[in-house]
């Protein structure tokens, strides 16, 4: 049972534009959110993240929506640079738990 | 600073060898987890220090054996893994307790691992 889920594995956007990756969640109890990017052979780098009590968090280009009732959060990318080409994970977690639930990722693609 | 790091980048081991990951942070976090990814799957945890005590074992065969020396350091011990145990092994930390942001996992690079 896949509680964290990234239905899109891959996304393929123009430079300069906006990215807009997607995540959904079934686990209501989930207070906190967040956003990863990974290259290929490195770990994870922490992008941003929401805790449940705000619907929106903005750190320079990117902003991550979430969404409650929908159990549903994004994140925007905007403008869109070459070097955000890389796989995106969403992860959900409880505070206090330890435990973070990741999606399945979505590689984003930026063409010049 | 946010740096985790972790030695080695890469080991190649037989199925009979003992070989140990190491992960190191100084910023000060109480929480540390080991992970592990294979190729196009997301990080799946294996082990939490919490406060340098064991606080979360996912049920890791006892071929893996996690030690954490200091608030600092973070071992993975290896000994006769199996082919399938091939993946890139991540250590994150984090504090343990603080809600919201403050729970927020920074990972290091990772030991690519290769079981032959």
């Amino acid at each position: 049972d896949q509680q964290v889920k990234q239905n899109s594995p891959s996304l393929s956007v123009q430079e300069g534009r906006i990215s807009i990756l997607n995540c959904d969640y079934t686990n209501s109890m989930f207070d906190y959110f967040l956003w990863y990017k990974k290259y290929p052979a490195e770990g994870p780098t922490f992008l941003i993240s929401i805790s449940s009590i705000k619907d929106k968090n903005e750190d320079g280009r990117f902003t991550v929506f979430l969404n409650k009732s929908a159990k549903h959060l994004s994140l925007h990318i905007v403008p869109s640079q070459p070097g955000d080409s890389a796989v995106y994970f969403c992860a959900a977690g409880l505070q206090g738990a330890q435990k973070l639930v990741f999606g399945q990722g979505t590689r984003l693609t930026i063409n010049p | 600073d946010t740096e985790v790091t972790q030695t080695p980048k890469h080991l190649v081991m037989g199925m009979t060898n003992k070989k140990s990951l190491k992960c190191e942070q100084h910023m000060g976090h109480r929480a540390m987890y080991w992970y592990k990814q294979k190729a196009k799957k997301p990080p799946e945890l294996m082990f939490v220090y919490s406060y340098e005590k064991l606080s979360i074992n996912e049920s890791v065969p006892s071929r893996f054996s996690p030690e954490c020396p200091n608030s600092s350091l973070l071992n993975l011990h290896l000994h006769a893994l199996q082919p399938e145990d091939s993946a890139l092994y991540l250590c994150a930390s984090s504090h343990p307790l603080g809600g919201g942001a403050e729970e927020t996992q920074y990972f290091g690079p990772g030991t690519r691992l290769l079981v032959l």
